[in-house]
């Protein structure tokens, strides 16, 4: 079955460390793959996308995400969290070559602490 | 750029109850998405439209549940008869063209008591 899986449910960590939040996706064609953030009774905020070209993407709010097809990984990363950054992560794919919808990994829940 | 709005943001009724829920999308995004999202889990697509063609349902969407998306630019999101377990929060996202990114609403919460 095709799926995304997100390894971390929580991870705390303390503001100006660097954070790493895990990925991996399960797909036999081209996938495209997503990282959105959530704050607290809103909506889904994209933070960065890959669809082709450079593995290593940018993204908003300094952080940035690999892509290794050998791995099936698409790991989020920032150098240095601040409290702002406390809210729930999720990762997404288009997993079906044309296919329209996202699947979502579960979440992960990041918690900066002071 | 006024964003996916969608209304009401938070909605209670009584279990049986019929409901409804409207997506804005993105002025001149052709697809529109709903998703289902329980508490403390992804996202869950529901359908997908393009223009006003409903393209891919997903098995989630019972029969009652219905979409509509009248010359392409509102949708509406109907359950009819509800149950308890359809409390969650439901998401409206929209898109352009070939791009596969999707621009997510604040969401609809719905309690069904």
């Amino acid at each position: 079955a095709q799926s995304v899986t997100q390894l971390d449910s929580q991870v705390p960590v303390f503001e100006e460390a660097p954070v790493e939040l895990r990925c991996n996706y399960s797909s036999s064609v081209s996938v495209y793959l997503f990282w959105y953030v959530q704050y607290p009774n809103q909506g889904l905020q994209l933070l960065l996308k890959y669809l082709s070209g450079s593995t290593l993407v940018k993204g908003i709010n300094g952080f940035e995400a690999e892509f290794n097809k050998s791995q099936t990984s698409f790991h989020l990363r920032k150098p240095s969290v601040h409290i702002s950054d406390t809210a729930e992560y999720f990762c997404a794919g288009s997993l079906i070559q044309g296919a329209q919808k996202l699947v979502f990994g579960q979440g992960t829940r990041l918690t900066i602490n002071p | 750029d006024t964003g996916v709005s969608q209304n009401p943001r938070h909605k209670i009724t009584k279990r049986g109850q019929n409901v409804t829920f409207r997506c804005d999308p993105i002025s001149e995004h052709n697809r529109l998405y709903w998703y289902r999202q329980t508490l403390g889990q992804g996202p869950e697509f529901l359908t997908y439209f393009q223009n006003e063609a409903q393209l891919e349902k997903s098995r989630l969407l019972s029969d009652r549940f219905s979409a509509e998306r009248p010359k392409g630019s509102f949708s509406t999101l109907e359950i009819q008869r509800t149950e308890q377990g359809d409390s969650a929060m439901y998401l409206c996202a929209s898109g352009q063209g070939a791009f596969y990114e999707q621009y997510f609403g604040p969401g609809t919460r719905l309690t069904v008591t």
